[in-house]
């Protein structure tokens, strides 16, 4: 089973709104990621955990808080979102390093779409 | 830092026949990964293909398959017997072998994307 969940599928909020996003995996894997992606662009990494602790903040703007609950849920917490955070969210898992070397494939869940009005 | 280069924004074919997608990539590092990623209207990124940098054999998948030139840093994409279902945006995406840091982020192309005419 190689799949990646996310909910909602679809989000629209308002500025000054608070809302979560969802992803979750049961593959056993223990590195798990948030991507950004605008239209027609790739997606931009924005964090990542690794054994339930945050390992990765590409300079994220505070509005956005990720948090690992456990080893197969990841939530990513909106508040205050601006217009311009509007986009596609992907999250991803794949298994950590072994030996210092990373396992090499990342397996993406569906998406939320999020619309900030 | 490491880079993707995909040259073309936009690729057409028609159902049935193979289509070629360029990936060049630029690295100062000696073992990584390289990957495909096939993103249809439906959004999801489902990956098509890998090659690990340290193995001359191209990698193929089916009806996909790379033609990874190292010395080159060149990593490009055939689909064969094109289907309608193969529509869809393809990244090129570039991962270090090594853990530290943002070293093992993946590196995307700003893909291509693909019209199959039926």
């Amino acid at each position: 089973d190689t799949e990646v969940t996310q909910t909602p599928k679809h989000l629209v909020m308002g500025m000054t709104n608070k809302k979560s996003l969802k992803c979750e995996q049961h593959m056993g894997h223990r590195a798990m990621y948030w991507y950004k992606q605008k239209a027609k662009k790739p997606p931009e990494l924005m964090f990542v955990y690794s054994y339930e602790k945050l390992s990765i903040n590409e300079s994220v703007p505070s509005r956005f808080s990720p948090e690992c609950p456990n080893s197969s849920l990841l939530n990513l917490h909106l508040h205050a979102l601006q217009p311009e955070d509007s986009a596609l969210y992907l999250c991803a898992s794949s298994q950590v390093p072994s030996g210092g070397y990373y396992q090499e494939t990342q397996y993406f869940g569906p998406g939320t779409r999020l619309l900030v009005l | 830092a490491q880079t993707v280069t995909q040259s073309q924004p936009e690729m057409s074919v028609q159902e049935a026949e193979t289509v070629t997608l360029s990936c060049t990539y630029d690295t100062s590092e000696s073992d990584y990964y390289l990957f495909w990623y096939k993103q249809p209207p439906s959004r999801q990124m489902i990956l098509v293909i890998r090659q690990e940098a340290y193995k001359q054999q191209n990698a193929t998948e089916n009806r996909f398959s790379v033609n990874f030139q190292k010395a080159a840093k060149s990593f490009s994409l055939k689909i064969s017997d094109s289907q309608l279902g193969d529509a869809a945006m393809y990244f090129c995406a570039y991962r270090s072998l090594h853990y530290g840091g943002s070293q093992g982020n993946l590196i995307f192309g700003k893909g291509t994307k693909l019209s199959v005419k039926p």
